[in-house]
């Protein structure tokens, strides 16, 4: 089964300008979070998707976005790029299973914004 | 205003010896608690969970423990190896809270692992 892939790896952007960061989750899984995660420190949480729908955001500004498409994977959007938006950015595909839930990370796009 | 946050930034181990990782959370309303273990250019990957109707859970070379009247939970690691070293984080979750928490895990600073051989 394949896991949770984020595209791109890296990315350079100058202040201002717009990124876009993509996810796919396991196959099956509906749900999709995103986190951001500034050098040492937690993951904070940005957005939440699931079934096509924003059910949830993080304390961040609007110009951090995002959207789910019908085959599930999803994109966030970041506009008006600050330095401060540098970050890893990581994707977590979910599901509901027995006994816990199950939340799948990806390995994250490295954003970093110059 | 909600938190989970952890006591020791760093800890370095031996091989071969006991680890423990703490973890503080400041909402009794949280009954789902997760720990990740994070290595360098990864993404956090699942160790092990526990409900907050448990107060010890086992897996393989790992315990967790949770003691809701303090709101403290641990993470246990035997026979600490070299490939444990990491950054370790606990998250919890609020299973249908509604609101604001709604869905959401929300994570720890993290403790970064360091095993010597």
């Amino acid at each position: 089964e394949a896991g949770v892939t984020q595209s791109p790896t890296h990315l350079i952007k100058t202040r201002g300008q717009q990124a876009t960061l993509r996810c796919s989750p396991i196959s099956g899984h509906t749900s999709v979070y995103w986190y951001q995660q500034a050098l040492g420190l937690g993951l904070q949480f940005l957005l939440w998707y699931d079934e096509g729908e924003e059910r949830n955001r993080g304390n961040f500004p609007p110009r951090f976005s995002g959207r789910q498409f019908p085959n599930y994977s999803s994109e966030l959007n970041v506009n008006a790029l600050e330095l401060e938006d540098s970050a890893l950015y990581l994707c977590a595909s979910y599901y509901q299973r027995t006994g816990g839930d199950g939340y799948t990370f990806g390995s994250g796009t490295r954003l970093t914004v110059v | 205003g909600e938190s989970v946050g952890l006591h020791l930034p760093t800890l370095s181990v031996q091989e071969g010896d006991n680890s423990i990782i703490n973890c503080a959370y400041s909402n009794s309303a949280s009954d789902y608690f997760i720990w990740y273990k994070q290595e360098s250019g990864k993404g956090p990957q699942f160790i092990i969970d526990i409900r907050s109707n448990m107060d010890k859970r086992q897996g393989q070379r790992v315990t967790v423990l949770l003691n809701k009247t303090v709101k403290h939970l641990s993470l246990q690691i035997a026979a600490t190896q070299p490939g444990d070293s990491a950054v370790y984080f606990c998250a919890e979750k609020r299973a249908n809270a509604g609101g604001t928490s709604y869905g959401k895990l929300t994570f720890g600073q993290g403790t970064i692992l360091t095993v010597h051989p």
